[in-house]
């Protein structure tokens, strides 16, 4: 476990199926972000979020529908997805750190998300 | 963010130790190389970070030259388990407020054999 908790690890759905990934992290981190992972493709950032307000959103699809309630949960909300949307959806989390330490993301396990 | 250039695939037999070269031309003085390792299925992992000259931990040595225009990832005593792909990071993507914009590039996929 790495503090990063996602849910479900595994998801098949329909194309006209809403279906929602959440993330949580037991860090105290205060940015968390939603990322992408298709086959033979490097990791792709899809939305950031720092102290629950939405800082970014990378050209998106609105199909993918982000929220973030409080610092420690992340979902992913998911309707009339497409085939190609089939990836490993990653959650990561981070904190303002000292500068030489450890910094950057903490992810979580992702799920893998199949549209048939 | 500076540009990273690694080899796409390497392999080694177990209980060698693994060296994977990573260029990065154009960093900045601010920037941070940073290396994660990523399994299968799994999210990447935080390995190693530095700035200059060399960093140890009990998982990885990071040796930077002087220029920092590449950085090399040591794995001592690779084992069946270190498969997986190492992506090399530079920048620090900080963009205030803890929350960063990494940018990962397709890495380098070590294949460690029996």
């Amino acid at each position: 476990e790495t503090g990063v908790t996602q849910t479900p690890r595994h998801l098949v759905m329909g194309m006209t199926n809403k279906k929602s990934l959440k993330c949580e992290q037991h860090l105290g981190h205060n940015a968390m972000y939603w990322y992408k992972q298709s086959a033979k493709k490097p990791l792709e950032l899809m939305f950031v979020y720092n102290f629950k307000e939405q800082t970014e959103n990378n050209s998106v699809p609105s199909r993918f529908s982000p929220e973030c309630p409080n610092s420690s949960h992340l979902f992913l909300h998911l309707h009339t997805l497409q085939p190609e949307d089939s990836a490993l959806y990653l959650c990561a989390s981070s904190q303002d750190p000292d500068r030489g330490t450890n910094y950057g993301y903490t992810f979580g396990s992702g799920t893998r998300l199949t549209v048939v | 963010l500076a540009k990273t250039t690694q080899p796409i695939s390497m392999d080694s037999y177990e209980g060698q130790e693994v060296n994977i070269t990573c260029s990065h031309n154009n960093i900045a003085t601010n920037d941070y190389i940073t290396w994660y390792q990523q399994f299968p299925s799994q999210g990447p992992r935080f390995i190693i970070q530095g700035y200059k000259t060399k960093v140890t931990n009990e998982v990885a040595s990071l040796f930077i030259p002087a220029d920092r225009k590449s950085s090399t990832l040591s794995l001592p005593r690779v084992s069946l388990s270190d498969t997986a792909v190492y992506y090399c990071l530079v920048g620090d993507g900080y963009s205030g407020a803890g929350s960063y914009q990494l940018t990962f590039g397709k890495g380098t996929k070590l294949s460690v054999i029996p």
